[in-house]
């Protein structure tokens, strides 16, 4: 099986700018999840998702937005970019309520 | 805020048995033991979990203690590509607490 793949690895971004990360999950796998980590704040959760719903959201602001399509791949949104924006952002994929996790290798986001 | 404690850091020699402990001792009955491993810049990788046995796999084995109040990940033949930051999490099936709460981990370096 193919692993969780994450669409761009590397990304340049001018603050102010909007940018949108994709993610596709190990097939079969229902459940998709995002996290950011950045060297002073470690691993964050960001929002998780199943089948298409938005099951639950860390405390990141509104800026910070995804969405989950009918063959569950994931995209997150982050607008009106902001320095401290800069990190490794990160999807997993499980395949139910009590499976393990399996993350993506992330999408590196630079904001200038 | 992650419910485990680990030590920062550990080194081992390469060829030997890795220890690497961690204390959950607000655990939960229903709340497994999961450990993942970060390498430099990659997503992390699911490593093992457990519930209240012990549980080995191809690279590791788990060691949870009868009051389940700490655990030890253990890998038996540590190589240089074992060096990683070791993330020890306790988890909930279902519900909001799917989401995976990373703390700092232990970071291992791995000695020729």
């Amino acid at each position: 099986k193919a692993g969780v793949t994450q669409t761009p690895r590397y990304l340049i971004k001018t603050r102010g700018q909007q940018v949108t990360l994709s993610c596709s999950p190990i097939s079969g796998h229902r459940s998709v999840s995002w996290y950011q980590q950045t060297p002073g704040q470690g691993l964050q959760f960001l929002f998780e998702y199943f089948s298409e719903t938005q099951r639950n959201k860390g405390n990141f602001p509104g800026r910070f937005s995804g969405r989950q399509f009918s063959n569950s791949r994931s995209e997150m949104n982050v607008s009106t970019l902001e320095l401290g924006d800069s990190a490794l952002y990160l999807c997993a994929s499980s395949e139910g309520v009590r499976a393990e996790a399996f993350f993506g290798q992330g999408t590196r986001l630079t904001v200038v | 805020d992650a419910k485990t404690t680990q030590p920062p850091s550990m080194d081992c020699a390469e060829g030997r048995a890795a220890n690497l402990p961690c204390n959950h001792s607000t655990i939960s009955g229903n709340e497994y033991v999961y450990w993942y491993r970060q390498i430099h810049s990659q997503g992390p990788q699911y490593i093992i979990h457990g519930l209240k046995n012990n549980e080995t796999n191809e690279m590791a084995s788990l060691i949870i203690t009868e009051d389940r109040k700490s655990s030890t990940l253990i890998l038996p033949h540590a190589t240089l590509r074992d060096t990683a930051v070791y993330y020890c999490i306790v988890r909930a099936p279902g519900g909001s607490q799917r989401n995976l709460i990373f703390g700092k981990g232990t970071k291992l370096s791995v000695k020729p």
